[in-house]
């Protein structure tokens, strides 16, 4: 069973603007992961962020993990056309396993 | 720097015809992952490696599929006999230890007929 999903399940938005991704999870977690996706192509990790830390940010990225809600955010600040992908949030629960959502798609026009 | 190196990127077969996936990780790293993701399943774990020993096959569907990782820097994932539903696109990844950051390869694109 998947353990992340991912909402909305398509985004779309203009150049410019922010986008925002959540991922709610079902059990306890060491960290959850972020990954890109481009059509046709293999998955990118973005950023890492452990059980104990509420925040991370990576460039235009901010992530936040509310482990009290099993919940994680992926804002993307000023989003561009090369933003457009597919983004997945995955956990790694017990035995280090990577469970990953179905995704959000995201599609940023010109 | 090379990634995480897969091949055949794209296999076309014919139903009951033995497929071998290959994919060679990242240099040093001591985990590897095999992924299958397909529209109606998505990304799905099949089996997983650390320092060449597998710890985890629960995600293997059935007994046509076999993962090897006879040294660090190989791995097969095998198919035999190869069904239709087989179709899918299968990713290798690789990390330094298990729970740190995958890196994916580019996927091997796989047709079932």
């Amino acid at each position: 069973s998947q353990q992340g999903e991912e909402d909305p399940q398509a985004l779309s938005i203009q150049e410019g603007e922010n986008a925002t991704m959540n991922c709610s999870y079902k059990t306890s977690i060491n960290n959850l992961q972020w990954y890109r996706q481009n059509s046709g192509r293999g998955l990118v990790h973005l950023i890492l962020i452990r059980s104990n830390e509420r925040e991370k940010h990576s460039g235009r990225l901010r992530v936040t993990l509310d482990t009290s809600k099993k919940s994680s955010s992926l804002l993307i600040t000023a989003s561009r056309a090369a933003d457009t992908a597919s983004y997945f949030c995955a956990t790694d629960g017990s035995n280090y396993k990577l469970t990953f959502g179905k995704g959000t798609l995201l599609t940023v026009n010109p | 720097d090379a990634g995480v190196i897969q091949s055949p990127r794209h296999e076309v077969t014919e139903m009951g015809q033995e497929v071998t996936l290959r994919c060679k990780p990242i240099s040093g790293h001591n985990s590897l992952f095999w992924y299958r993701q397909t529209m109606m399943r998505g990304l799905e774990l099949l089996i997983y490696f650390n320092n060449n020993v597998p710890i985890d096959d629960s995600g293997m569907p059935e007994d046509r599929f076999s993962a090897k990782m006879p040294n660090a820097s190989f791995s097969t994932l095998k198919i035999q006999p190869s069904e239709p539903r087989d179709s899918a696109v299968y990713f290798c990844a690789s990390s330094l230890q298990p729970g740190e950051t995958q890196y994916f390869g580019p996927g091997t694109r796989l047709l079932v007929l």
